[in-house]
């Protein structure tokens, strides 16, 4: 298994572009999970999906969106790209939001936004 | 909403010595607590869970305990070696069956 796979690992970005960070898990997970990582702040839930065709918003919603077609892949959408959206990426996934709900992560895509 | 705080930014310790990283909650008493290993550039990876009826929980050379009534988890590192440097989080549920919320993490060194 792969695991949690994440591309692309690093890019750049004028403010006011758009792009997509993609995210697949082959472990067959249910639920999946995007974070943003900034120094010395921990990690922020922006958006997770509990399944195919369910998503909700976390604690730092704005400026993205996502989409659950599948089960194994979860696309974080940026739209208008600002200074602030300079982060870590991370995507986690996990098998149930029960009484483990352990996640499994990807190695994170390192965005700068110029 | 839960607010978690980790003791401290960053602990250097000796190599062979215990290390002993704090995570405290402030509101709601999670079912379970869970320690993330994170090294520079990668993502967290995880090591223990421990749920609120047990107090402590032992792997190898890692111990995790939870004190529901103080509101406290630590986790120890025994024996303590330079490849367990690394930033350490502590992430619980923010409420019910909601998605975890992870502390900001300590950064733990271990001197040789």
């Amino acid at each position: 298994n792969a695991g949690v796979t994440q591309t692309p690992k690093f890019r750049i970005l004028k403010i006011g572009q758009s792009m997509t960070l993609q995210c697949t898990q082959d472990m067959n997970h249910n639920y999946m999970y995007w974070y943003r990582q900034d120094p010395g702040m921990g990690l922020k839930l922006i958006y997770y999906s509990v399944g195919a065709g369910i998503t909700d918003k976390g604690e730092v919603p704005n400026g993205y969106n996502v989409s659950r077609s599948t089960t194994e892949d979860f696309p974080l959408r940026l739209e208008l790209a600002a200074p602030s959206q300079t982060s870590v990426y991370f995507c986690a996934s996990s098998y149930s939001r029960g009484t483990t709900d352990t996640q499994y992560f990807g190695p994170g895509t390192r965005l700068t936004v110029l | 909403s839960q607010k978690i705080e980790q003791n401290s930014e960053a602990l250097n310790i000796q190599e062979g010595k215990t290390a002993t990283l704090t995570c405290n909650y402030t509101n709601y008493s999670p079912a379970y607590l869970q320690w993330y290993r994170q090294d520079p550039g990668r993502g967290p990876v995880f090591l223990l869970l421990i749920r609120e009826n047990e107090k402590e929980k032992r792997e190898e050379r890692l111990k995790v305990t939870f004190d529901t009534t103080l509101k406290q988890s630590l986790f120890h590192i025994t024996a303590s070696q330079p490849a367990d440097s690394a930033t350490y989080l502590c992430a619980l549920p923010n409420s019910g069956n909601t998605p975890l919320v992870f502390g900001k993490g300590t950064r733990l060194s271990v001197i040789a």
